[in-house]
This record gives structure tokens, C-alpha cells and sequence, in this order.
């Protein structure tokens, strides 16, 4: 299982430029999450998925959009991109616990994204 | 969702436990204490997860107090290969699922 993959790893854009970030998960997980992280800084929440066909704002949506094409893939958009997106985005998906609990997230390598 | 709170950083040598300790007195009674690790330039990994009392895996033990505001993670013996940044997170097991990180702690491990 390659787990959740990620691209690209890097991306260099202009102001204004516009771009997806691709994400794919092979674990079957029903939900799927984009996360960005500023340097020294946790993870914080851009959109996420509970399901299929379903998506949802998290903390910091104003500037994405995303698409939730399948089970396996999640897609975030970035319409025009701006310097204060620089920033490494995450994509995770996740499962239940196996003997209930809170799910765990499996993270993708990232991608790193400078914008000028 | 409850806030958590951690030390910013810690260091420690090589072959010493380290204990993390993670506030958190806003816990529903629905709520999950989980912890992640983040290596550099990797996004986080699940380390361990616990409801009460005590947890313990391969990697690391999770302690929490019958009043559940704080938990406590142990990591024994350390080498470098842990220098990372260690998150507590609290999350429910039902509805919205998505986390809400932290700071986390920098643990530095010398030689």
C-alpha cells in the first residue's frame, strides 16, 4: 500500500497563478482532510471530507476550494494563489478506531508551495 | 473542541524516559486523547491514543488521571532518532472528526 500520496512535493507560483494540489489514499478511508502548516506552526485545517460527495469548511478555507472526485481522491485548488499561501500542505485521510476512539489520520510527504 | 496545552520545547539525552505532559480541561466526556510526531519536512504520524488510565504500545505509554484535564506521554529510553515535534490532540469519536493541532513540543534528544 503506497498509503497517501501527494503532488506535487514542490511548486514555485505567482501572485494571481492558480493551481490544484492533488491528494490519493488507498486505504479505503472514508474521510479525507487538507491541512497547511507555516514554519513553527501546527497543522491547521483548510476543508475536509467526511464522505464521498461530502465536504466541509475547516479553520482556514478563504482562498481554496476542493473536490472530493471518489473514495480515493481529494483535490485542494488554490484560484489565485497570494504570497500568505506559502505554505507546506498536508493531506490525510482516516479510519475509526478499531475498538472505538476518536479516528486516526494518516498523513501524505507533503507539498511545498512558495508563492512570489 | 477542547484546547490543549504543551511545553513549547524539551531536551533530553539519549537513553533517558521523557514524559510529555498535555492540559486539557475542557474534555467531553466523548473526547479522545491522541498523540502525533512529526519528523522534519514528513507530515505527522500516530504514535498512541487512550481514554483513561493507562496505554501502552511498542513505541510509547499514555498516562491519564481519573479526571481526564491532563495526559501524560512517555517515551522510554529515547535516542536522537526521536528529536521531533510531539502533538496532543483531543478528539471525539463521533461527528466532526477533523483534529485540531496545536504548537506541539520539540523534543531534542543530544547524544
Amino acid at each position: 500500500n503506497a498509503g497517501v500520496t501527494q503532488t506535487p512535493k514542490f511548486q514555485v507560483l505567482k501572485t494571481g497563478q492558480s493551481m490544484t494540489l492533488q491528494c490519493a489514499q488507498d486505504m479505503n478511508h472514508n474521510s479525507m482532510y487538507w491541512y497547511r502548516q507555516d514554519p513553527g506552526m501546527g497543522l491547521r485545517l483548510i476543508y475536509y471530507s467526511a464522505s464521498e460527495g461530502t465536504t466541509d469548511k475547516g479553520e482556514v478555507p478563504n482562498g481554496y476550494n476542493v473536490s472530493r472526485l471518489n473514495k480515493r481522491e481529494f483535490s485542494l485548488r488554490l484560484e489565485s494563489a497570494a504570497p500568505s499561501q506559502t505554505s507546506v500542505y498536508f493531506c490525510a485521510s482516516s479510519q475509526p478506531g478499531t475498538s472505538g476512539g476518536a479516528d486516526t489520520q494518516y498523513f501524505g510527504p507533503g507539498t511545498r508551495l512558495t508563492v512570489l | 473542541l477542547a484546547k490543549t496545552t504543551q511545553p513549547i520545547s524539551m531536551d533530553s539525552y539519549e537513553g533517558q524516559e521523557v514524559n510529555i505532559t498535555c492540559s486539557h480541561n475542557n474534555i467531553a466526556t466523548n473526547d479522545y486523547i491522541t498523540w502525533y510526531q512529526q519528523f522534519p519536512s514528513q507530515g505527522p504520524r500516530f504514535i498512541i491514543q487512550g481514554y483513561k488510565t493507562k496505554v501502552t504500545n511498542e513505541v510509547a505509554s499514555l498516562f491519564i488521571p481519573a479526571d481526564r484535564k491532563s495526559s501524560t506521554l512517555s517515551l522510554p529510553r529515547v535516542s536522537l532518532s526521536d528529536t521531533a515535534v510531539y502533538y496532543c490532540l483531543v478528539a471525539p469519536d463521533t461527528g466532526r472528526r477533523a483534529l485540531t493541532f496545536g504548537s506541539g513540543t520539540r523534543l531534542q534528544v543530544q547524544p
